[in-house]
């Protein structure tokens, strides 16, 4: 019942070294977001898009980037990873960016060496 | 902007026993309050959430309380089982207009002991 997909589940990488996640979708939800999640903390919203229209919150750092080629594919691009980066990246989307229900996708657990 | 306090971060209680959790949120605008049940290692997922024209909601051994003049909602679960064992986190979200984002309290850890 895969709904949101997200690959790799676990992904290590070497600092500086870039890095790409991604997260595909089959429901068909206009919206898509991404967050960072580290040991015992909340869920922490990097950006999101609603349709075509990116949106970064303001406390994302510009090492991380998102692209959205289609509805269905999301992408997380970490340009120079560092040391604390290595966190949980969980996709997730929702129907008309409203208060609707967010699916969260299963994660990816990055490591930075 | 919003702001949402949770408390308490953890949470241990005996099995059959009752849980609650509570939510502070301090974005009068906010309307829409859901909870999220996330087991280690694994994806939140949504178990109930409430919206800001209804006072209460339940579903099985779970219900949402809002009391939005005083800006706080809380979960409680009831006859707890050990599978209720997990990091809960309420959220609070102003979904009318613009697209407004969920806004996370820092989590309860609960632990239910057998």
């Amino acid at each position: 019942d895969a709904m949101v997909i997200q690959n790799p589940r676990y992904q290590v990488t070497q600092f500086g070294k870039p890095v790409t996640l991604s997260c595909s979708q089959t429901l068909n939800h206009n919206v898509m977001y991404w967050y960072q999640q580290k040991s015992s903390q909340a869920p922490k919203l990097l950006f999101h898009y609603y349709d075509k229209d990116f949106n970064n919150e303001a406390d994302t750092p510009d090492n991380f980037q998102s692209r959205r080629p289609n509805t269905s594919f999301c992408f997380l691009d970490i340009r120079s990873p560092g040391l604390g980066d290595a966190a949980m990246y969980l996709c997730a989307t929702s129907s008309q960016g409203g208060g609707n229900e967010q699916f969260f996708g299963p994660g990816t657990r990055l490591t930075v060496l | 902007g919003e702001n949402v306090e949770q408390h308490p971060s953890t949470l241990s209680v005996q099995e059959g026993d009752s849980a609650v959790i509570k939510c502070t949120y301090s974005d009068s605008a906010s309307n829409y309050f859901p909870w999220y049940k996330q087991e280690l290692g694994k994806r939140p997922q949504l178990i109930i959430d409430i919206r800001s024209n209804v006072g209460e909601k339940k579903d099985q051994r779970i219900a949402v309380t809002l009391n939005k003049t005083a800006k706080h909602f809380s979960l409680h679960i009831t006859e707890t089982q050990p599978e209720d064992s997990a990091v809960y986190f309420c959220a609070a979200k102003n979904y009318g207009g613009s697209q407004g984002n969920l806004i996370f309290g820092k989590g309860t850890k609960l632990s239910v002991k057998p």
